[in-house]
């Protein structure tokens, strides 16, 4: 079946520094590509996403990166701050479906004061 | 505005037991969903819904049934519980018109069966 790769797993940075999340997927059909920030004991929260007919996408320090031949959209976070510290998932929309998606495996990001 | 409500937070189940966890929405949205969220491997869909009096499978629909009498309200439904459904349960609401694509999500049930 369709899946969606994320790496890495867990993603230590220093406070100021950037970070960077990266995700494959199988599915050629997929055309939509958000990333969802879920915090401690909530649900996750739409943080950015992007389209297949745009290459990037940014919304102040976060930006999202897309390679549509190569199958991989990345999420790129500048100038980390502590409050950025939770686990962030990509997802992939399950062909051009507005709703259905495939779900990472998410990545636990520490931000080191 | 609530958005989405989830109850009960946590439950414990024996094995064999029945139970339904609630999910209600106040936005209107015509698509609802219930996910499971298991360490290591992000959500998987259980079943979802188009609009009222439609539901489908996910990818994990073992065990679990869901109904949609009303927009507001998505009930799941655990037959008989097992261990292996010990998970975080979310449920999710969105629309579903091109554009509107963002998903709503409560604050989870955390369901440990026995």
């Amino acid at each position: 079946g369709e899946n969606v790769e994320q790496h890495p797993s867990t993603l230590s940075v220093q406070e100021g520094d950037s970070a960077v999340i990266k995700c494959t997927y199988s599915d050629s059909a997929s055309n939509y590509f958000p990333w969802y920030k879920q915090e401690l004991g909530k649900g996750p929260q739409l943080i950015i996403d992007i389209r297949s007919n745009v290459g990037e996408k940014k919304d102040q320090r976060i930006a999202v990166t897309l390679n549509k031949t190569a199958k991989h959209f990345s999420l790129h976070i500048t100038e980390t701050q502590p409050e950025d510290s939770a686990v962030y998932f990509c997802a992939a929309s399950i062909g051009d479906s507005n709703y259905q998606l495939i779900w990472g495996a998410g990545t636990k990001l520490i931000i080191k004061p | 505005n609530a958005g989405v409500t989830q109850t009960p937070k946590f439950q414990v189940l024996k094995t064999g037991q029945s139970m339904t966890l609630q999910c209600a929405q106040d936005m209107n949205h015509e698509y609802m969903s219930w996910y499971r969220q298991d360490p290591g491997m992000g959500l998987r869909l259980i079943h979802y819904s188009v609009g009222a009096g439609i539901t489908d499978q996910g990818e994990v629909p073992n065990g679990y049934n869901v109904s949609r009498s009303t927009t507001e309200d998505f009930p799941l439904r655990l037959l008989s519980a097992a261990p292996s459904q010990t998970s975080v349960y979310f449920c999710a609401s969105g629309r579903t018109g091109t554009g509107n694509t963002e998903a709503f999500f409560g604050q989870g049930t955390r369901l440990t069966v026995v």
